[in-house]
């Protein structure tokens, strides 16, 4: 199985709801990444997290992690219809190259 | 800034034709990166450069691809020759350093017939 892999693969949720979204590792990471992805479009950068920290926020987005279980989560809150993208967690393993999962395809409905 | 810029957008060409993919990236940038992204494998890491110098090539599928950064604001990445199976969209990547954020371009999708 790959290094990142993001469950769910797919979240459908209602405008105004909270979107969870989680990502699981295996080695040792220099940081974690998220990233989202409008169809058709390129990725934008959305938060890093440094190993050495557990929690970060950045407006509606707050993404924690553990290191100790090798797991990242990503939360959405009061999502909006223009939230609705696929996310991906990308880790650093101190090679300089990210390692990006298969990401979760999230819809939010008005 | 433009941020990271790709040409052409959008490429139509044959089976065995050769397919050159062109990248500038921000200035100031260290690394720059070449994925590639299709429904089946992801997103997939071809190559990556640190100031002009390929570090990790690993990625690049067999020796019809090759990638070439003949300095700080140019990259390109090409196929010879192309095959269906190329069919994918390309996007470049950069970042101030290898470990950092990346701000993407916004990725040429290559179609082989």
């Amino acid at each position: 199985s790959q290094q990142g892999e993001e469950d769910p693969q797919a979240l459908s949720i209602q405008e105004g709801e909270n979107a969870t979204m989680n990502c699981s590792y295996k080695t040792s990471i220099n940081n974690l990444q998220w990233y989202r992805q409008n169809s058709g479009r390129g990725l934008v950068h959305l938060i890093l997290i440094r190993s050495n920290e557990r929690e970060k926020h950045s407006g509606r987005l707050r993404v924690t992690l553990d290191t100790s279980k090798k797991s990242s989560s990503l939360l959405i809150t009061a999502s909006r219809a223009a939230d609705t993208a696929s996310y991906f967690c990308a880790t650093d393993l101190l090679t300089g190259k990210l390692i990006f999962g298969q990401g979760t395809t999230l819809q939010v409905k008005p | 800034d433009a941020g990271v810029i790709q040409s052409p957008r959008h490429e139509v060409t044959e089976m065995g034709q050769e397919v050159t993919l062109r990248c500038k990236p921000i200035s100031g940038h260290n690394s720059l990166f070449w994925y590639r992204q299709t429904m089946m494998r992801g997103l997939e890491l071809l190559i990556y450069f640190n100031n002009n110098v390929p570090i990790d090539d690993s990625g690049m599928p067999e020796d019809r691809f090759s990638a070439k950064m003949p300095n700080a604001s140019f990259s390109t990445l090409k196929i010879q020759p192309s095959e269906p199976r190329d069919s994918a969209v390309y996007f470049c990547a950069s970042s101030l350093d290898a470990g950092e954020e990346q701000y993407f371009g916004p990725g040429t999708r290559l179609t082989v017939t």
